[in-house]
């Protein structure tokens, strides 16, 4: 158990459906981060948060949104969803400077 | 840019000899270093880091790795490998801002 938890830890959605994946975590981080994880490309950043403002936005593709409403919880909205975005997202959050991350369970997405 | 490579898929080693598992970087200015490992179907846990100071760092479950500027290297070492050692390793970089890039991961397999 990192502290950090991820809802739900598995997702089927279909190509047109809408869903969020959640990302909670109470150790007082103040940076928080969505990864990719894929056989193709292992850990793939997304979205970097630090003070809950957007710092990195790795070229996502605007099918996924980020929203990190709190320095507490991040979300990734889903819409319009290709077969190929299937993979583990996994989230993170850190202190800052030079401390680690700590992850997520991860959420096991697969669309059909 | 920074950048981290793991230019090893896979490690195999048998139970109860050394192992390394390579990582050399790229960043400008003073890096952050990372270890973490993920077992199937799980998050990320972290292993040792190098902030600064001794470039030999220890860090969780007998493993080691030794920073050196000069090669740009951070090679992980464990001296007697274990079955329960097999696992995914990665390695990771941070400089500057809270951007934490990960190399491709290195598949250990330890034989009996």
């Amino acid at each position: 158990e990192t502290g950090v938890t991820q809802t739900p830890r598995h997702l089927v959605m279909g190509m047109t459906n809408k869903k969020s994946l959640k990302c909670e975590q109470h150790l007082g981080h103040n940076a928080m981060y969505w990864y990719k994880q894929s056989a193709k490309k292992p850990l793939e950043l997304m979205f970097v948060y630090s003070l809950e403002e957007r710092v990195e936005n790795n070229s996502v593709p605007s099918r996924f949104s980020p929203e990190c409403p709190n320095s507490s919880h991040l979300f990734l909205h889903l819409h319009t969803l290709q077969p190929e975005d299937s993979a583990l997202y996994l989230c993170a959050s850190r202190l800052g400077g030079g401390t680690e991350a700590f992850f997520g369970q991860g959420t096991r997405l697969t669309v059909v | 840019a920074q950048s981290v490579a793991q230019p090893e898929d896979q490690v195999n080693v048998a139970e109860g000899n050394p192992l390394t598992v390579k990582c050399t970087y790229s960043v400008s200015g003073n890096p952050y270093l990372f270890w973490y490992v993920q077992y199937p179907n799980r998050g990320l846990q972290f292993l040792l880091k190098y902030i600064t100071g001794d470039n030999l760092v220890k860090g969780s479950y007998g493993f080691e790795a030794e920073f050196n500027k000069s090669q740009t290297s951070f090679h992980l070492k464990k001296p007697s490998a274990l079955v329960s050692d097999s696992a995914l390793y990665f390695c990771a970089v941070r400089a500057h801002t809270d951007k934490l890039i990960f190399g491709t991961g290195t598949r250990l397999q330890v034989f009996p």
